[in-house]
This record gives C-alpha cells, sequence and structure tokens, in this order.
C-alpha cells in the first residue's frame, strides 16, 4: 500500500506567476485536503475534494483552485503567485470524510 | 471562533526527563481531537487521537494525551523523552465537518 506522495518537493517561482501542485493519494482513499504551512506556523486549511467535488474551502482567495481526478489523485493551482505564498504546502487524504487523514511529505514552495 | 492554542511555542527537556505540551480548543460543538508530529522537512504523522470513549489515550512512540471536557484541553505527556523525539508537534481537532484546526505548534528539543 503506498501512502500519499506529492510533487515536487520543493520548486522556486516568481512573483506573479502561476504554479501546480501534485498529490497522489493513498490507495482506496477518496477525499483529499490541501493545507498551507507558513514557516513556523500550523497548517491552515485551504479547502477539501470528495469524490471529484470540491467539499468545503478555507479562507484563501480564488487565485486558489484545486481539481481532483477519477484515480482520487488531486492538483492545487495558485495564480498571480505572492511573495506570501510562499510555504509547505500539504496534502492529506482519507477513506472518507470524517475519518482519520495521511499526510504527504509537503512541497515547498519559494517564491521570489 | 473554533481555534487551537498550544500554550508553549518552545519546551526544551533534558533526555529521560518527564515532558507535557499544553493545549486547549475553543469549540461550541463536540470535537475530534488529534496530535501530530513533524520532524524536519517532512509531513505530518498522526501520534494519537481522541474519538470517544477513555479520556485518556494512548499513541505511538510512549506518548499519550488525556481529554478534559470541563477545562477544554488535550495536553501531551511523555514519561520519559529521547533525543529522537526532538521535533516540532502540533494539536488539532475537527467536528465532523471538512476541515481540521490546527495550533501553532510546539518545538520540543530534547537535550542530552
Amino acid at each position: 500500500e503506498t501512502g500519499v506522495t506529492q510533487s515536487p518537493t520543493h520548486l522556486i517561482k516568481t512573483r506573479g506567476q502561476q504554479v501546480t501542485l501534485r498529490c497522489s493519494s493513498q490507495s482506496g482513499h477518496n477525499t483529499v485536503s490541501w493545507y498551507q504551512q507558513a514557516l513556523g506556523q500550523g497548517p491552515q486549511f485551504i479547502f477539501q475534494y470528495y469524490r471529484e467535488e470540491e467539499n468545503g474551502r478555507g479562507n484563501f482567495p480564488p487565485r486558489f483552485s484545486g481539481l481532483q481526478f477519477p484515480n482520487y489523485s488531486s492538483e492545487l493551482n495558485v495564480n498571480a503567485l505572492e511573495l506570501d505564498d510562499s510555504a509547505l504546502y500539504l496534502c492529506a487524504s482519507s477513506s472518507g470524510l470524517n475519518t482519520e487523514a495521511f499526510f504527504g511529505q509537503g512541497t515547498r514552495l519559494t517564491v521570489v | 471562533a473554533q481555534s487551537v492554542t498550544q500554550l508553549d511555542s518552545q519546551v526544551p527537556v533534558f533526555e529521560e526527563a518527564p515532558v507535557e505540551l499544553r493545549c486547549n480548543y475553543s469549540s461550541s460543538v463536540s470535537v475530534y481531537l488529534f496530535w501530530y508530529v513533524q520532524y524536519p522537512n517532512q509531513g505530518l504523522q498522526l501520534l494519537l487521537k481522541y474519538l470517544s470513549g477513555s479520556t485518556l489515550v494512548k499513541g505511538i512512540n510512549g506518548f499519550e494525551a488525556e481529554f478534559n471536557k470541563s477545562q477544554t484541553s488535550f495536553h501531551l505527556r511523555k514519561p520519559s523523552v529521547h533525543i529522537s523525539d526532538t521535533a516540532e508537534y502540533f494539536c488539532a481537532f475537527h467536528t465532523g465537518g471538512f476541515k481540521t484546526i490546527f495550533g501553532a505548534g510546539t518545538r520540543l528539543f530534547v537535550k542530552a
């Protein structure tokens, strides 16, 4: 059974650019959540996808968007990058809406 | 508003000494409580969880936590720490909804 994998592990982008982060959920999991963890802070919920539909969203602007595919893998897209978007982005998958979530290693995004 | 407060940002402790990491939460509804550990440059690993039942919960690596509903606390304890326990620890909860709310984290530093 493979765990949650995220790609890439590290990324450097310029302010104003767009970025796509990817997440492969654990086998058998149909729910994916994305979190932003700024340096020295706890993770902040961005949004969740359940069976390819957005199931809930945190306090993030519309330039943060996502997708979930039929195989339950997921993408996080961020447009018009700002310096404050620099953070560790974590993906977590679970087998249902109220079950334990398993986290990936994260993608470290640096915006310069 | 729902929130998690981790009362200590850093906890230095000598190897083989006991440790307690404090966590208080604020929610108007029942919660499910979690403690996660994060090692440098890694994702989050679940240490333990409280869903219902016994208020004393045992987790991995010798950690345990006690849920106190009247004090809205969920403190994490270990009777004897090791150098390898040095990491960031996050208290979190969700209310059965779509997002998990995390505290800001406590950095546990175990000294030889």
